[in-house]
């Protein structure tokens, strides 16, 4: 297991459109987030999942956009209508937790950046 | 909700010197992780660090979770030190919450 894979890297898409991104966690690690990062800024929050079940949003996550984590495995982010003001990188982090608590830290992917045209 | 200020905001060093970064925080936190940001943009978590002291090579940190900062230190600093550097915390929620970095940049 070489770390948390997230395709494609680069996405270009028009105003409008649909767009699906994809993670692949470490396969031990029972926690997954999504977070969006733009230009010279820190990573915000968007989604959490422990096993399959998705317990937080932030308000950022409009209702244009969806996640799924099927079977507490890779994880899906999914942006409807996309607009220019979603053009951002978006990472994911898995890691791992034990009785509610994180025994390490988080392990983040190389994220898929989106560009909005 | 909880307020992450890390300092300082841009830092500049010659090859070879020595650093500190701080973080500071406006709440109590149950997780205090610092990561390296690289000019390709991967994030390497540096340290989980709730509290008390970890070194790891020329890196090390310290985090004083009843005065509610802390800090990162960087020796012998190289080039491949470069990029961004973020402290990010939870209360015990389940979101971590990122500070805005201190961008370090090392001349050789």
């Amino acid at each position: 297991d070489t770390g948390v894979s997230q395709d494609p890297r680069h996405k270009i898409t028009k105003r409008g459109q649909n767009v699906t991104f994809r993670c692949d966690p470490i396969s031990e690690h029972n926690r997954l987030y999504w977070y969006r990062q733009t230009l010279g800024q820190g990573p915000e929050f968007l989604t959490y999942f422990q096993n399959e079940a998705q317990l937080e949003k932030s308000r950022l996550l409009s209702d244009r956009f969806s996640a799924e984590r099927p079977k507490g495995s890779f994880s899906t982010l999914e942006i409807q209508r996309t607009e220019q003001g979603d053009s951002a990188m978006y990472l994911c982090a898995s890691s791992l937790a034990r009785a509610g608590r994180l025994n390490y830290g988080y392990t983040f992917g190389s994220g898929t950046r989106l560009t909005v045209v | 909700g909880i307020q992450v200020e890390q300092s300082p905001p841009d830092l500049i060093l010659q090859e070879g010197a020595n650093s500190t970064l701080r973080c500071n925080f406006s709440d109590s936190v149950n997780n205090l992780q610092w990561f390296h940001q690289n000019p390709w943009g991967q994030l390497i978590n540096l340290f989980y660090i709730p509290s008390g002291t970890k070194q790891n090579g020329r890196l090390s940190a310290t985090t004083v979770a009843t005065e509610r900062y802390s800090l990162l230190y960087i020796s012998s600093s190289q080039t491949t030190d470069s990029g961004v550097y973020f402290c990010a915390v939870d209360t015990g929620g389940f979101k971590t919450i990122f500070g805005a970095g201190t961008r370090l940049f090392v001349k050789a």
